[in-house]
């Protein structure tokens, strides 16, 4: 069975300061990892997909298969990141997602 | 291009009732996904469609039942409504081979 765990539920951090969100998936074989966002009163969205290797908005995250990890970074916050983030998985050729239950990021200005 | 819209986005049911949800992908997505999001459990696969075919279905009852048409537009109905129902619905559309999805505003449905 899939799944992706996300440790936190909250996270605060002061204006400025890094940002790491975990995210630890199980799953057999290579899945497709992502990182959605919802930001107060606006709709989910996509924020990077592991393929890609982009940064968005200063984000990136890197997939670790040996420690089935992928965590986003980003090294100075803003208080605009301020969101609802969900590490969220497929498998290869699928479209059918797998989230974990989300990380509240609240920036501190 | 215009966002997915979902249609109504607020409702209120009785338990035993049913209801129908409406989702408008983005133009030219053929495939449109429903996630149902609760406090408890978060976001779950509901189903997923491509041309007016079911590709994929969560673990959810029989109850749970959707279809999409030929302009890809998509409805999920829920049957004999539960308390447990109450959730937020959301439907996500995709073109075809490309893996991110486009999420609509949501469905609050409220069991009474």
């Amino acid at each position: 069975a899939q799944r992706v765990t996300q440790p936190e539920k909250l996270l605060s951090v002061f204006k400025g300061a890094p940002v790491e969100l975990k995210c630890n998936y199980s799953y057999s074989g290579s899945p497709e990892l992502f990182w959605y966002v919802q930001y107060s009163r606006q709709r989910l969205q996509l924020l990077l997909r592991h393929i890609s290797r982009e940064s968005i908005k200063g984000f990136t995250a890197d997939l670790n298969k040996g420690e089935t990890s992928f965590h986003l970074k980003k090294p100075f916050a803003q208080e605009e990141d301020s969101a609802m983030y969900y590490c969220a998985l497929s498998g290869a050729g699928s479209y059918q997602l797998t989230f974990g239950k989300g990380t509240k990021l609240s920036v501190i200005p | 291009k215009a966002g997915v819209t979902q249609t109504p986005r607020y409702l209120i049911k009785t338990r035993g009732q049913q209801v129908t949800l409406s989702c408008s992908p983005i133009s030219g997505h053929r495939s449109v996904s429903w996630y149902q999001q609760t406090p408890g459990q978060g976001l779950q696969f509901l189903f997923e469609y491509f041309s007016e075919t079911q590709r994929n279905k969560g673990n959810f009852p029989g109850r749970f039942s959707g279809r999409q048409f030929s302009n890809s537009r998509s409805e999920m109905n829920v049957s004999t409504l539960e308390l447990g129902d109450s959730a937020l619905y959301l439907c996500a559309s995709s073109f075809e081979g490309k893996y991110e999805q486009y999420f609509g505003p949501g469905t609050r449905l409220t069991v009474t």
